[in-house]
């Protein structure tokens, strides 16, 4: 299994604004992912963050508006940017552990957006 | 496309009654099957998985799963509920092979309620 942090838990932000959610993972793991649960939905993908490689972005999310670094093996940012009401969501982190087929995917306790 | 169906919204049942909450899927070729719970403002916590082998799988907090290849099913069972099981439950589905096969696709979550 992987123990998963995300920071902030929750915030609340003004429209217009960004914010950069930090992801952090107990041991190295190669793919991670950034999922997003608006309100009363299921998990939406919004990118896969490999690690040494630009982000793989899901069809109706742009680098722009969802900026992601993945700068080591144990560590991701997404970053909300130019925020609206509409990005209010829970946004998860999570990880696949090894072997990549078959492995399992652990997901962070997310941090829950407001923007007003 | 790969796909996950989740009939219920909610599923009610009394404490100590079996219960089951059903998901069926769609994807080509051989599937991964998963199932996770979210409690309330948490994130998803892994229950099991199917990948290969007995159809009958046995997950966490006395939770199984049953593999129907014919029915393209995957329902989540217990023989006995808690109070404390009532949460919402995501069924998901992987490909087992070629492009885009770590990625998870989600039903959209059956709320469990368990009646004391």
């Amino acid at each position: 299994s992987a123990v998963i942090s995300q920071k902030p838990s929750r915030d609340i932000c003004q429209r217009g604004t960004s914010l950069t959610i930090q992801c952090q993972v107990d041991s190295q793991v190669t793919m991670m992912f950034w999922y997003r649960q608006q309100p009363g939905q299921s998990l939406t993908l919004i990118a896969t963050a490999n690690q040494g490689s630009e982000a793989t972005y899901e069809s109706g999310f742009v680098i722009d508006k969802f900026p992601i670094s993945r700068p080591n093996l144990t560590f991701s940012t997404l970053t909300v940017s130019n925020m609206s009401p509409e990005d209010s969501s829970i946004y998860l982190c999570s990880v696949l552990t090894p072997p990549p087929h078959t492995g399992t995917q652990y997901f962070g306790p997310g941090t829950r957006l407001l923007v007003l | 496309a790969q796909s996950v169906a989740q009939p219920e919204d909610q599923v009610n049942v009394a404490e100590g009654n079996p219960l089951t909450v059903k998901c069926t899927y769609s994807v080509s070729g051989n599937p991964y099957l998963f199932w996770y719970v979210q409690y309330p403002n948490r994130g998803l916590q892994f229950l099991l998985k199917y990948i290969t082998g007995d159809n009958l799988v046995k997950g966490s907090y006395g939770f199984e799963a049953e593999f129907n290849k014919s029915q393209t099913s995957f329902h989540l069972k217990k023989p006995s509920a808690l109070v404390s099981d009532s949460a919402l439950y995501f069924c998901a589905v992987r490909r087992n092979s070629g492009a885009g096969s770590y990625q998870l696709t989600f039903g959209k979550g059956t709320k469990l309620s368990v009646i004391p």
